[in-house]
């Protein structure tokens, strides 16, 4: 089964600051996803990364992908309030059906 | 365009009783996709399903578990006897071809008293 980490678990970062969300995961994917939940809310997809060395950034969020190291990286620039909310990548299996998902990293922006 | 569509949104029964929970696609998709969030996890894939067939059921509990995909009407994900280890969020997703994004519904709660 294909396993997919993250790291932290938790971050508690203060305004205006810088940090990335690690993405690691287990076998060869060739699709990963990141998705952002509120809490009591549904998932919303960010990014989608499709091939090696993929780079994709919206706001102050930026996602990029190493197929080779089986990692995904989330950084997060000059965080704001907003961006507090409960962070997943999700990997997509071989056979294309299954999203493995990660465990999450819970961000708490303090002003 | 109406996003992924599940109600209940919560949902509360006894131990023993039956759960019925229903998802519909957004339009034009015909991948569903069911998976379970117990609090403070990540999500873990059930099943997938196309209009009348079962694609992959690997993550579903072989008992009292099952779900459908009729021709019409929603995708029903059916829990019977439900028991306190079964309360969680499940969520539906949809997608427009197996391959593509997944976007989720609101999901719905489900608590076994």
């Amino acid at each position: 089964e294909l396993k997919v980490e993250q790291n932290p678990l938790f971050l508690s970062m203060q305004e205006g600051k810088n940090y990335t969300i690690y993405c690691n995961y287990s076998t060869t994917s060739d699709r990963l996803y990141w998705y952002r939940q509120d809490p009591g809310k549904s998932l919303e997809s960010l990014f989608v990364l499709l091939s090696n060395g993929a780079v994709k950034q919206e706001g102050r969020l930026m996602a990029s992908l190493d197929t080779k190291a089986r990692l995904s990286t989330l950084h997060i620039t000059a965080a704001v309030h907003d961006l507090s909310a409960t962070y997943f990548c999700a990997v997509v299996s071989n056979t294309g059906n299954q999203f493995y998902f990660g465990t999450g990293t819970s961000l708490t922006v303090i002003p | 365009n109406a996003g992924v569509m599940q109600n209940p949104r919560h949902l509360v029964r006894r131990r023993g009783q039956e759960a019925r929970l229903r998802c519909s696609p957004m339009k034009g998709h015909s991948h569903v996709y069911w998976y379970r969030q117990l609090p403070e996890e990540g999500l873990k894939f059930m099943v997938y399903l196309q209009k009348e067939n079962i694609i992959d059921e690997s993550g579903m509990p072989k008992e009292r578990f099952s779900a459908e995909f009729p021709k019409e009407g929603p995708s029903i994900l059916r829990i019977q006897q439900v028991v306190r280890g079964d309360s969680a969020a499940y969520f539906c997703a949809s997608s427009r071809i197996g391959i593509d994004t997944q976007y989720f519904g609101p999901g719905t709660r489900l608590t076994v008293l």
